[in-house]
């Protein structure tokens, strides 16, 4: 399995511009999520997904837009992009119900210029 | 005040020390997570646990439910465990979300 893979892993934006980031699980996991992280701040969530056609806020969702037309993909939309969205991004998914670890892409680092 | 707490922030280790990293975090969870994340790399989940201790080589996990406290042990510390350690609190329900400490950025020297 190749677990959660993401794309791409760098990209530099100017204002303005619009990009999608690609997440793809291969572990049939239902729960997906995308989460942003700045220095000196723990991860926050963008947005998450509990399975296919279904998407819903985290807390930092302005500027962003998702959607989970499969189980495996869940790509992040960012339109007009701003100097504050320059982060890493970070996609990961996990099992539900229950209590389950959250299995983590390798990461996109994003830079809006 | 953040939900998740750790401390120290930084340290600095010399090899073969025995290096604990803490956790507090203010309200009930029904699960404590702890994860690894080496520069510019990707982030491992190591432990997640609810009650009691875990261990995984030489790595340990402990939780106290009542006091809201989780620790991290690393015994025999080796260069190749500088990272970051990343302390998550798990609420469970329909969003299965994860809160997240800043982290602790361990630097272990030969």
């Amino acid at each position: 399995n190749a677990g959660v893979t993401q794309t791409p892993k760098f990209r530099i934006l100017k204002i303005g511009q619009s990009m999608t980031l690609q997440c793809t699980q291969d572990m049939n996991h239902n729960y997906m999520y995308w989460y942003r992280q700045d220095p000196g701040m723990g991860l926050k969530l963008i947005y998450y997904s509990v399975g296919a056609g279904i998407t819903d806020k985290g807390e930092v969702p302005n500027g962003y837009n998702v959607s989970r037309s499969t189980t495996e993909d869940f790509p992040l939309r960012l339109e007009l992009a701003a100097p504050s969205q320059t982060s890493v991004y970070f996609c990961a998914s996990s099992y539900w119900p229950g209590v389950y670890e959250q299995y983590f892409g390798p990461g996109t680092r994003l830079t809006v210029t | 005040k953040n939900e998740v707490e750790q401390s120290p922030q930084n340290l600095t280790a010399q090899e073969g020390e025995f290096i604990t990293i803490n956790c507090s975090y203010s309200v009930g969870i029904s699960a404590l997570h702890w994860l690894q994340q080496h520069p510019g790399g990707g982030i491992v989940s190591l432990f997640m646990l609810s009650s009691g201790k875990k261990k995984h080589g030489r790595l340990i996990a402990t939780i106290n439910i009542q006091e809201k406290h989780s620790s991290l042990h690393i015994t025999a510390s080796h260069p190749r465990d500088s990272a970051v350690y990343i302390c998550a609190v798990q609420y469970g329900g329909a969003t299965n979300k994860l809160i997240f400490g800043t982290g602790t950025l361990l630097a272990v020297q030969p």
